[in-house]
């Protein structure tokens, strides 16, 4: 079966420090990826999403960018944090666009 | 733009009767329908789906009910208990891609 596994669970950063968030997902090819951020009492906000390695989309300009390096693994990532970064990061994965997306547990994300 | 909606923010219910949950979609495009579930501090689970070609599909304890003529999606949870607190939003697959309501919040009283 599939899981998706992100890391940190929760982490605390300095305004203007960097972010390395990741998440791997197993027992499945080429799948879909997305990062999400959900602020409280909100909805998902699309940030990026992937159909393979190397390729990543963007669905807003912002502070943060993400990555690829392997089949099975996203990386979301801020070279400065900003108070405004600060949330609950959800990735997710699917077999394609229009299918069934699968989360991960999320990070929380507080910049202080 | 079309966007997948709510109809209420909050459901606040008694332990052992049962909740419905209602959810608007305007993009008549869309054939395929999800119910997740999202405790706090959680990532969101997957509870039920249904495809356009379908009106009712039962799960444990959870029916979800659709609606084409009126664009409307509903989540009926029978014998709710204090383990279905959560959040509940649908998603629906217009234009290629998964958009997501931004979620009713169930609060289940003893």
């Amino acid at each position: 079966s599939q899981t998706i596994h992100q890391w940190p669970a929760t982490l605390v950063q300095p305004v203007g420090s960097p972010l390395s968030l990741e998440c791997t997902v197993e027992g499945t090819s080429n799948p879909n990826l997305y990062w999400y951020r959900q602020a409280a009492g909100r909805g998902l906000q699309l940030l990026f999403y992937s159909v393979g390695i190397g390729q990543i989309s963007s669905e807003v300009p912002q502070n943060l960018s993400a990555s690829r390096p392997q089949d099975r693994q996203f990386i979301l990532s801020s070279k400065k944090l900003l108070l405004s970064d600060s949330g609950f990061y959800l990735c997710a994965w699917s077999r394609g666009g229009a299918d069934t997306q699968y989360f991960g547990p999320g990070t929380r994300l507080t910049v202080l | 733009g079309e966007s997948v909606g709510l109809h209420l923010p909050t459901l606040s219910v008694q332990e052992g009767d049962n909740s419905i949950i209602n959810c608007a979609y305007s993009n008549s495009a869309s054939d395929y329908f999800i119910w997740y579930k999202q405790e706090s501090g959680k990532g969101p689970q997957f509870i039920i789906d249904i495809r356009s070609n379908m009106d009712k599909r039962q799960g444990q304890r959870v029916t979800v009910l659709l609606n084409k003529t009126v664009k409307h999606l509903s989540l009926q949870i029978a014998a709710t208990q204090p383990g279905d607190s959560a959040v509940y939003f649908c998603a629906e697959n217009g234009n290629n891609d998964m958009r997501f309501g931004a979620g009713t919040r169930l609060t289940v009283k003893p």
